[in-house]
Formats: C-alpha cells, structure tokens, sequence
C-alpha cells in the first residue's frame, strides 16, 4: 500500500543552520505531496504542496521539490530560526482521496 | 475565516466512562475527517465523510468507537466504553471538496482516559 518514510528525529540546529528534512514515498500512480506543520499544542497546518513532478512547492523560506525518480519530496530551508520549531509531517494524497503522513520529525531549533 | 473548530480541548475521564468530542468543519467544506495521533503510532485516520455520508471507516478501532454527521456543520466521534489505551490526541480536519487535496486541522482534543 501507499506509505511515506522520514527521516526519524529529534532533529537539533542552531539558529541560522541549513535544514533538510528527508521524505520517500510509495505510491500508485502520481500523488500529490505534502508538508504539514504541528507547532507545540497545535493542529497540523499546510506548509506547502507539490502535485507533479518536478514541481516545487514553497512557503515561509521553505522548499521541497517533487522528485519522482527518487520518489522524494525533501524539505529544505536555508536559515532556521528559533519560531520553526516544530514537528513536520510529509504526507501524501492517494488515489482513495486520503492523506497518508509519515511518522513526523520533531525540529528543535536553539538560538 | 474561523477554522475547524473542536471541542472540548481537553477531556480527563476514567474508565467505562463515554467520551463526546465535536467538531465543526470550516463553512463550505463537505468534507470530514477524524484522525487521532499517538506517539506510539503517530497520525491515524480513523474515518472521513463526504456530504455527510461516512466514506470510510477502515480505520475505526473497534465498536467502542463510532462517529456521526447530522448536517454539514457539525460531527461527533464517540468511545463507549472509554479504555486507557485511547488517551491520544483526536483532530478533526475539513476539505472543500472531495475534489480538493488540502485539508484544514482543527487544534485537536486532548484525550486522558484513566
């Protein structure tokens, strides 16, 4: 069945460090990926999407590019700041019209 | 835009006892989602709807559990009896249509079962 893998976490920078997070996938067909954000205490919110290949989708400073010869969809950001301290979920859409996320990978950003 | 909005944000209940939580989709949205998210097995969908019709609810644990929606703005997701292993944290989640991809999170309900 369709699944997504991350890279497993805690994952711990400083402030200003170069961020990727890696995301692989298997999937019928071409799905749509995602990364979703979980602050602390919070719902999981849209960061950003791509629905084919070689699509970039990018948002607040961050970028992943839909790589279907890899079957990854990496998140990258090139200066964390403390406020992105998160967990980040890649996920994504199958042919049932359903969001399969991988196991998230907590950020902890240190100033 | 006031978001998907769920209540109650927090429930601590004992055993055996019945456990409500609500949820309200985002004006317009017809479709549904209830997920629950546990450290030991991360996020879970549990069963969606669409127009209010249950779509799939392969992901339902067992008949303790069960979820309704009476009308386009309003859904509910019931354990009868509650048990310690469902503490997790339960979000609702709302799409436009079934034809769009993005869904919107609630802020989740907190669940402790003791």
């Amino acid at each position: 069945g369709d699944s997504v893998t991350q890279m497993e976490g805690p994952v711990t920078l400083s402030e200003e460090a170069f961020l990727t997070i890696n995301c692989t996938y298997t999937a019928t067909g071409y799905p749509s990926l995602f990364w979703y954000v979980q602050y602390p205490g919070e719902g999981l919110q849209l960061l950003l999407k791509a629905t084919k290949a070689d699509d970039k989708g990018s948002n607040k400073g961050f970028e992943a590019t839909y790589r279907k010869e890899t079957t990854s969809f990496h998140l990258e950001k090139g200066s964390v700041q403390v406020s992105d301290s998160a967990v980040y979920f890649c996920a994504l859409n199958n042919q049932g019209g359903k969001l399969i996320f991988g196991q998230g990978t907590e950020l902890s950003v240190k100033p | 835009d006031a978001g998907v909005i769920q209540s109650p944000r927090h429930e601590v209940t004992e055993m055996g006892q019945e456990v409500t939580l609500r949820c309200k989709p985002i004006s317009g949205h017809n479709s549904l989602f209830w997920y629950r998210q546990t450290m030991m097995r991360g996020l879970e969908l549990l069963i969606y709807f669409n127009n209010n019709v249950p779509i799939d609810d392969s992901g339902m644990p067992e008949d303790r559990f069960s979820a309704k929606m009476p009308n386009a703005s309003f859904s509910t997701l019931k354990i009868q009896p509650s048990e310690p292993r469902d503490s997790a944290v339960y979000f609702c989640a709302s799409r436009e249509t079934a034809y769009q991809e993005t869904q919107y999170f609630g802020p989740g309900t907190r669940l402790l079962v003791l």
